[in-house]
């Protein structure tokens, strides 16, 4: 199975900071990539497909690059909305596997 | 756009199955995939398995093999997850999410989640 592992597990930063989270891939995945946002008690909300691809609807504050292993989220300028766990799913190889989740905290 | 609506939730005790339902309106049955994905009491996600509307072919992560069934109702455009031989480590939240691919593939639409407990 290919693992994902998020970097960090857990990010305290203020409102208008820039926050980045680091997906890495065990083995090549390409851009088969997906970044979902969730909050306590709620569904994931999809926010970024094929590495860096926003969702419609997504607020261009978010963003996502990369390729093969490794992958990148940034928030440019943090809301208070954005206070959540965010996830990193690769589509490339059966088994999907998902990182294990990185929650972004109000300092 | 499409909405997924899942069934309550259960509580099971140790050796029993369950089984949760999403039942899918608002768009075209037959046009994309299922995924389903647990989560685990403040736990991450973990993917289950994904099915194919058009035929029912489904693909099961190893971890679920030969426990886990995904199949879907065409008449009622409803798919189903059931899992068997429960144990309290299956205790968890359930979602299905739609697949759609439509020159790209994404997850866009999600389930509320099914809360199942497995206890004596």
């Amino acid at each position: 199975d290919i693992q994902m592992t998020q970097s960090p597990s857990t990010l305290s930063a203020s409102v208008g900071d820039r926050v980045t989270i680091t997906c890495r891939a065990s083995q090549n995945i390409d851009t088969w990539l997906a970044w979902y946002q969730q909050k306590p008690g709620k569904a994931p909300n999809l926010l970024i497909y094929k590495a860096s691809s926003l969702y419609s609807g997504v607020p261009s504050r978010f963003s996502g690059s990369g390729s093969e292993t490794e992958f990148t989220l940034t928030i440019s300028s943090l809301q208070p909305d954005d206070f959540a766990t965010y996830y990193c799913q690769q589509y490339s190889t059966y088994p999907w596997t998902f990182g294990q989740g990185t929650k972004v905290e109000i300092k | 756009q499409v909405q997924l609506v899942q069934s309550g939730a259960e509580v099971k005790k140790p050796g029993a199955s369950v089984k949760v339902s999403c039942k899918a309106s608002g768009s075209t049955f037959t046009n994309y995939y299922i995924q389903w994905v647990r989560q685990a009491p403040g736990q991450g996600l973990e993917w289950m398995g994904i099915i194919n509307p058009s035929g029912g072919s489904s693909t099961y992560a190893q971890k679920f093999q030969g426990r886990v069934t995904m199949t879907r109702d065409t008449s009622t455009t409803t798919f189903y997850m059931e899992l068997r031989g429960l144990r309290s480590e299956d205790s968890a939240v359930y979602y299905c999410a739609r697949w759609v691919c439509g020159g790209d593939c994404y997850s866009d639409s999600w389930g509320q989640g099914t809360q199942v407990t497995v206890s004596s």
